[in-house]
């Protein structure tokens, strides 16, 4: 069956670097999504990305983040002058449709430690 | 503020019983409900997906239930496995914003022999 993969697995990172987080998406999915998760924390939805466009974000997702889809089959975020409280679990997913009754399937994650 | 609340918290079961968790939201407007299974480690797989003219849908041993009106869903698991230890998460999307899901605090269900 196919798998959303996200590279790496874990980042280790100083405070105040950037980071960039890399995810395949299903390969004849269309819509993309971020989300983070906190240690100890619920999942939280950052932003869903759509013929090459935002559309949707949440209030987390300020001018430190960006997303992109940089070729046919990588989408990315980065996260510019990281900070302690942006150590987490972050998951990329990806689904068939935009409607809401899509699901969406989630990659295993990477664990980023902002030392 | 759109919330998702999930009890219990945590639940341990004997293997081959059977157990039901709850889920209840304030999510407005409704668009529909999901449930995830989160192996630790890994990222939530789905199980179900209702929308509110829904009130029930299987996926073998899983069964979810919603109630529109009470803002209620529940996941009842029959004869559970050792493999059923996981979190299971209740999942809520906003209508008209069907990509931005709200998540609850999860169930971690831990299944012994």
């Amino acid at each position: 069956e196919p798998e959303v993969t996200q590279t790496p697995s874990h980042q280790v990172t100083q405070m105040g670097q950037e980071v960039i987080l890399r995810c395949v998406p299903i390969s004849n999915h269309l819509y993309f999504y971020w989300y983070r998760q906190i240690l100890g924390q619920k999942v939280e939805f950052l932003v869903s990305f759509y013929n090459n466009e935002i559309s949707e974000k949440s209030e987390i997702f300020d001018d430190q983040f960006s997303v992109e889809r940089p070729d046919g089959s990588n989408f990315t975020l980065k996260i510019r002058s990281t900070k302690l409280e942006d150590s987490a679990m972050y998951f990329c997913a990806s689904s068939e449709g935009g409607r809401g009754n899509q699901p969406q399937h989630f990659g295993d994650g990477t664990r980023l430690s902002i030392l | 503020k759109n919330q998702v609340e999930q009890s219990p918290q945590s639940l341990i079961i004997l293997e081959g019983k059977n157990c039901t968790l709850q889920c209840n939201y304030t999510v407005s407007p409704f668009s529909n409900l999901r449930w995830y299974k989160q192996d630790t480690g890994r990222g939530p797989v789905s199980l179900t997906i209702m929308t509110f003219s829904e009130n029930t849908k299987s996926n073998g041993r899983y069964t979810a239930t919603l109630d529109a009106d009470t803002k209620q869903s529940s996941l009842h698991i029959t004869a559970s496995q050792l493999s059923d230890s996981a979190s299971y998460i209740c999942v809520v999307s906003v209508h008209n914003a069907g990509n931005m899901l709200t998540f609850g605090g999860g169930t971690r269900l831990m299944v012994k022999p």
